[in-house]
């Protein structure tokens, strides 16, 4: 059984600071690793992606990998009031097409 | 609009009575992926389809849910004298190609309803 674990939140941060959204999986076979982000009502909306270990940079978003320790997670810099909303991981194993979502964190940044 | 189309966006029915959701990939994509979500609650997965084809339906109630991708025209996600317990969010996604590193990119989604 593959899994996907988020802290459910919610994470609540002053605007202007950085949020830290975490994502652990269990299967090591994973190879591919999706952050989406889903406003209340609304559909998941894809931020990033990020295949290697490391540190993928996208504006104010950084996606961190190491699947070493098996987790993966999102900074988001200058948190901003635009930015409150749940954020799914999601993640691929290889030669799966279907990805294993978590239940996403909920995040709050307030003025 | 290139986008992930679902319509409709909102769909009530009494129980009992059969829904249709549709789903109109993003342009170039053939590759379909249907999800339900129920408030509170994460995505879960249901079926997989490309043009004329059911790759992987296991996470497809065995009773009263079909879906189809037929050669024209949208994916239909068919769900059957209906019970209160189906109201939930149906998510559509699609990607470009086959693939473990193929990105997912959903559409609106369409809420059902189930009086």
């Amino acid at each position: 059984q593959k899994e996907v674990e988020q802290n459910s939140g919610p994470l609540s941060v002053p605007e202007g600071a950085i949020a830290s959204l975490n994502c652990t999986y269990s299967d090591r076979g994973s190879q591919s690793f999706f952050w989406y982000r889903q406003y209340s009502g609304k559909s998941p909306e894809l931020i990033m992606f990020i295949y290697s270990n490391g540190d993928k940079e996208d504006g104010r978003f950084t996606a961190q990998l190491n699947k070493a320790s098996q987790y993966v997670s999102l900074l988001i810099r200058d948190s901003q009031p635009s930015d409150s909303a749940t954020y799914l991981c999601a993640v691929l194993s290889g030669g799966s097409y279907i990805p294993t979502f978590g239940r996403g964190t909920s995040l709050i940044v307030h003025p | 609009n290139a986008g992930v189309m679902q319509n409709p966006r909102h769909l009530v029915r009494r129980r009992g009575q059969e829904a249709r959701l549709r789903c109109s990939p993003m342009k170039g994509h053939s590759h379909v992926y249907w999800y339900r979500q129920l408030p509170e609650e994460g995505l879960k997965f249901m079926v997989y389809l490309q043009k004329e084809n059911i790759i992987d339906e296991s996470g497809m109630p065995k009773e009263r849910f079909s879906a189809e991708f037929p050669k024209e025209g949208p994916s239909i996600l068919r769900i059957q004298q209906v019970v209160r317990g189906d109201s939930a969010a149906y998510f559509c996604a699609s990607s470009g190609a086959e693939g473990s590193t193929d990105t997912q990119y959903f559409g609106p989604g369409t809420r059902l309803t189930v009086l």
